[in-house]
């Protein structure tokens, strides 16, 4: 089993549509949690971080859910620009930061 | 703002060659990665570092090898490049269970 599990999708939604990724973690010990958003040919870039309580950045939420290991990320209302991959991550086995990236999840947002 | 900087973008080499992919960090973190990113397999991670001199190896070690003599500087070895290492490698660095920064990425071709 993988550390960390994505549904690599691709996701092609239209604009305006609201669409969920999801993302599983075997490490119970695990302490901090991560998206990311990568454009093609570029470097990932933080999307937000994840915290137990559920955040929110404009159009985009998080959830942790520890006692299921599972992690999601809500993009209401999508945009063209929203076209990207988007990666979990999960960091933190024993006290060393390690960091583990899933796949990573695809999405297209046509007009 | 966080500078993570890899030496290259795109590089050249022959099989058999002795490379050296350097990066370099700014903010003084403890925590330092190099990923290669091939399409489909997502970011897979070869080493890490979270102290100067120490290192632990990720998911796909062999044929690699790592050097930290300084806390800014984390470099990948290949000892000795085959065509199976074309691939992207990815930098990153981060402050204990905080955000990972990433360098641009070098784009390794081995022919």
């Amino acid at each position: 089993r993988k550390e960390v599990e994505q549904d690599p999708g691709p996701f092609n939604v239209p604009e305006g549509a609201t669409v969920a990724f999801n993302c599983t973690y075997s490490n119970s010990a695990s302490q901090s949690f991560f998206w990311y958003r990568q454009d093609c040919r570029k470097e990932p870039k933080l999307l937000m971080s994840v915290y137990s309580s559920g955040n929110e950045d404009g159009r985009f939420t998080a959830q942790l859910n520890r006692a299921s290991q599972y992690i999601s990320l809500l993009i209401r209302d999508s945009k063209l620009s929203d076209s990207a991959t988007y990666l979990c991550v999960v960091m933190g086995e024993g006290n060393t930061g390690k960091l583990i990236f899933g796949q990573g999840t695809t999405l297209q947002v046509k007009p | 703002d966080v500078k993570v900087t890899q030496s290259s973008r795109y590089l050249v080499k022959r099989t058999g060659e002795k490379v050296f992919l350097e990066c370099v960090q700014d903010m003084d973190h403890e925590n330092m990665f190099w990923y290669r990113q091939d399409p489909g397999l997502g970011l897979r991670l070869i080493y890490f570092s979270y102290d100067v001199k120490m290192k632990e190896k990720g998911d796909i070690p062999e044929g690699y090898s790592v050097s930290r003599e300084k806390k800014e500087r984390f470099s990948l070895i290949l000892e000795s490049a085959s065509t199976n290492q074309t691939s992207m490698y990815l930098c990153a660095s981060t402050y204990k269970y905080t955000e990972a920064f990433f360098g641009q990425g070098t784009r390794l071709t081995v022919v």
